[in-house]
């Protein structure tokens, strides 16, 4: 298995609800990441995880909480979003550290927060 | 701080004709550059990456550490590459990517 897959691939919630999105990779890798992209925007990086370890957090607003349950697995978990925060997430992996950094993305998750 | 700067947000060439997508890069380091490519409804995927020194689709791309630059070349683009196209840099430091904005190409028939 080559690829890194995401779920759902839509979603659209209120500002007062919980959920999650989910991404996983049977690649091997061991560093993980989380991106936002607007409309013909490139990717904005919030998340990297390195052997299940948050490496690095951009600055990123409190409602959005990664989670990383195993070398597999990716989770981004989100509470009281706002409308801007509608975007297509997208999840990629790498080998890690002192390995190969080319990335994988994910198909996404388009997020719309009404 | 790293600094990937793609000068043309769009771009529109005619089928057959050479295409070339500019990309320069700011970075104390030893840079690792990429160019990835994202379709239309499809996922970002890598198209070229410089230690490779391959060439994928027909295009090429070197890098010129003297003018910091890794443009991205084609003789004869097809209607096919047309997309979005992303130069971004490796940092080992940071370990992480830094995105260009972004050329959206265009090729048309």
């Amino acid at each position: 298995d080559t690829e890194v897959t995401q779920t759902p691939k839509h979603l659209v919630m209120g500002m007062t609800n919980k959920k999650s999105l989910k991404c996983e990779q049977h690649m091997g890798h061991r560093a993980m990441y989380w991106y936002k992209q607007k409309a013909k925007k490139p990717p904005e990086l919030m998340f990297v995880y390195s052997y299940e370890k948050l490496s690095i957090n951009e600055s990123v607003p409190s409602r959005f909480s990664p989670e990383c349950p195993n070398s597999s697995l990716l989770n981004l978990h989100l509470h009281a979003l706002q409308p801007e925060d509608s975007a297509l997430y997208l999840c990629a992996s790498s080998q890690g550290a002192s390995g190969d950094n080319e990335q994988f993305f994910g198909p996404g998750t388009r997020l719309t927060v009404l | 701080a790293q600094r990937v700067t793609q000068p043309e947000k769009l771009l529109s060439v005619f089928k057959g004709a050479p295409v070339e997508l500019k990309c320069n890069y700011s970075y104390s380091g030893s840079p690792e550059l990429f160019w990835y490519v994202q379709y239309s409804r499809q996922r970002l995927q890598l198209l070229l990456r410089h230690i490779s020194r391959e060439s994928i689709k027909g295009f090429t791309a070197d890098l010129n550490k003297g003018e910091t630059s890794f443009h991205l070349k084609k003789p004869f683009a097809q209607e096919e590459d047309s997309a979005m196209y992303y130069c971004a840099l490796f940092s080992g430091s940071a370990r992480q990517l830094t995105f260009g904005s972004g050329t959206q190409l265009t090729v048309l028939p």
